[in-house]
C-alpha cells in the first residue's frame, strides 16, 4: 500500500524531554512537510524539506528540529525549548513544491 | 503571508449550495483545498494551477482569479458527508513553501 505512516497516534511526555515524531512515506515524493494544528486552528508549518538533506524553517520553526537523511523519512524533535508543545502534528508529502499535499494520520502530542 | 478564507463558519441543510472564498496579499502559483473530519488528518480536493489548470474531485468545482489573487470552492447539492473544515493552502513560487488558511467550518444537516 502506497501511503505515509506516522507514529505513534498518541504520544504523552513530561515536561523538558525531547519527543521525536516518526514520519515514513513510500509514496516516492521528494518534497515533505511537517504542521502542527491546536485545536480549533488551521495548520502552521514547522519545517519542510524539498530533497534529501535539506530543510528549511517554516513559521513556527523554533523549538522543534528536524533531518532529512533518506527520501522515504523526515522524523520530527520536539525539544525541551519547545514552550508549548502539546497539538497535533501532521506530516504530508508532495511530489513538487506547489502540488497538492497528502497527509498522514498525525501524531497527538500530550506533554504533561 | 496566510490567506485568508470566509466565511468563517457556515450552516447549511442537504441539497444547498456553498461557496467558500480564500483570498492572498501575494501572488499565487497554485491553490489547493483540503477538507478536514474532527479528529482526523485532512484530504486533498482539488488543485489550481497558474495558467489553468486544476485538477480533483469530480463533485467538487473551483475557481482562481490570477489577477485578483483569490480562489473560490463551490460545494453543490451539499451532502451531510460534506460537514468539516475547508483549509486552502496557497504557494507563491513553484519551488515555494504553502501556507494555509485558518479554515471554514460546514455544517450540512438535514
Amino acid at each position: 500500500d502506497g501511503g505515509i505512516t506516522q507514529s505513534p497516534k498518541y504520544l504523552f511526555r513530561k515536561e523538558g524531554q525531547n519527543v521525536t515524531l516518526s514520519c515514513e512515506q513510500n509514496l516516492n515524493h521528494d518534497a515533505m512537510y511537517w504542521y502542527r494544528q491546536d485545536p480549533g486552528q488551521g495548520l502552521r508549518l514547522i519545517y519542510y524539506s524539498q530533497i534529501v538533506n535539506d530543510f528549511q524553517k517554516g513559521d513556527i520553526a523554533e523549538g522543534y528540529s528536524v533531518s532529512r537523511e533518506k527520501k522515504e523519512s523526515f522524523p520530527l524533535t520536539v525539544t525541551s525549548a519547545q514552550k508549548n508543545p502539546t497539538a497535533f502534528y501532521l506530516c504530508a508529502t508532495s511530489d513538487r513544491a506547489y502540488n497538492e499535499q497528502f497527509f498522514g494520520p498525525g501524531t497527538r502530542l500530550t506533554v504533561l | 503571508q496566510q490567506p485568508v478564507q470566509s466565511p468563517q463558519a457556515v450552516i447549511l441543510r442537504e441539497g444547498e449550495d456553498a461557496v467558500i472564498n480564500c483570498s492572498s496579499s501575494k501572488a499565487l502559483y497554485s491553490v489547493h483545498w483540503y477538507r478536514q473530519k474532527h479528529g482526523e488528518a485532512p484530504v486533498f480536493l482539488m488543485i489550481l494551477l497558474k495558467g489553468g489548470e486544476q485538477k480533483g474531485h469530480e463533485k467538487i468545482s473551483a475557481s482562481f482569479n490570477e489577477k485578483k489573487q483569490q480562489s473560490s470552492l463551490y460545494l453543490t447539492a451539499s451532502q451531510l458527508s460534506y460537514s468539516g473544515t475547508y483549509f486552502c493552502g496557497t504557494v507563491n513560487t513553484n519551488a515555494g513553501k504553502s501556507t494555509f488558511g485558518d479554515g471554514t467550518t460546514l455544517t450540512v444537516k438535514p
